[in-house]
């Protein structure tokens, strides 16, 4: 079955870096997602991957993605206090199939 | 780029009342809309994808009869909850997909979620 897993809370250091980690157990995901969730908020797409890539890099964002492991990361550089928020991995299926699979989010906390 | 609004943004209802959460592309049509909904420090549950002009398809263990989707245009979807309870009091949000994107990546665009307090 579909599951993914993400450790629930992360706390920086102003402009240190963040690194978010995310397993999943769906080998046939199609694309990997990281959304951002401010407090009461909706979430915010800020990254995503297509299975077949290893790296993805976006200003500030680097995605890793180990397929043999079935694991992803998500780096931020130079981590402000205007990241703080719940950090979402989700993955689909692709190929017609819309629905997500959220992890349970990691909380990442930026000390100023 | 794509916006969702929600409507409204936060309700306090009364036990046994029934209550309306409004979903909307602002600039764009969508085919389908996503329901999900969030308990405090979990991760979002998808509730039922929704299709224009047809019937929406609930995931397992959603009451179909309690949570009503209706999506009426390609850019509305409303999901009532039914005589609520305390026990529905949670966080819901929606997505939305643009039925122009072909792209591989079949991204959702999200709502900033009704908040719904049933007291």
């Amino acid at each position: 079955g579909e599951d993914v897993e993400q450790s629930l809370f992360l706390s920086v250091r102003e402009g240190d870096s963040s690194v978010i980690n995310c397993t999943y157990t769906d080998s046939s995901s199609t694309y990997l997602y990281w959304y951002k969730q401010e407090p009461g908020a909706g979430l915010q797409l800020l990254t995503y991957i297509f299975s077949n890539m290893d790296m993805k890099q976006d200003q500030r964002l680097t995605v890793l993605l180990n397929k043999k492991d079935k694991h992803l990361s998500l780096r931020i550089a130079d981590t402000q206090t205007g990241d703080s928020a719940i950090y979402f991995c989700a993955e689909s299926m692709g190929a017609g199939s819309y629905q997500l699979t959220f992890g349970k989010g990691t909380k990442l906390s930026v000390i100023p | 780029g794509a916006v969702v609004s929600q409507h409204p943004s936060w309700v306090i209802c009364k036990s046994g009342t029934s209550v309306k959460i409004e979903c909307r592309s602002l600039d764009f049509q969508a085919t389908t809309m996503f329901w999900y909904r969030q308990f405090p420090k979990q991760s979002l549950m998808l509730m039922a994808t929704s299709n224009e002009g047809s019937k929406a398809t609930y995931e397992q263990g959603v009451e179909k009869d309690k949570f009503l989707i209706n999506h009426a245009s390609l850019t509305l979807s409303t999901l009532t909850v039914t005589s609520a309870h305390p026990e529905d009091s949670s966080f819901y949000i929606c997505s939305a997909r643009d039925a122009r994107d072909l792209r591989y990546q079949e991204t959702q665009y999200f709502g900033p979620g009704t908040r719904l307090l049933v007291l």
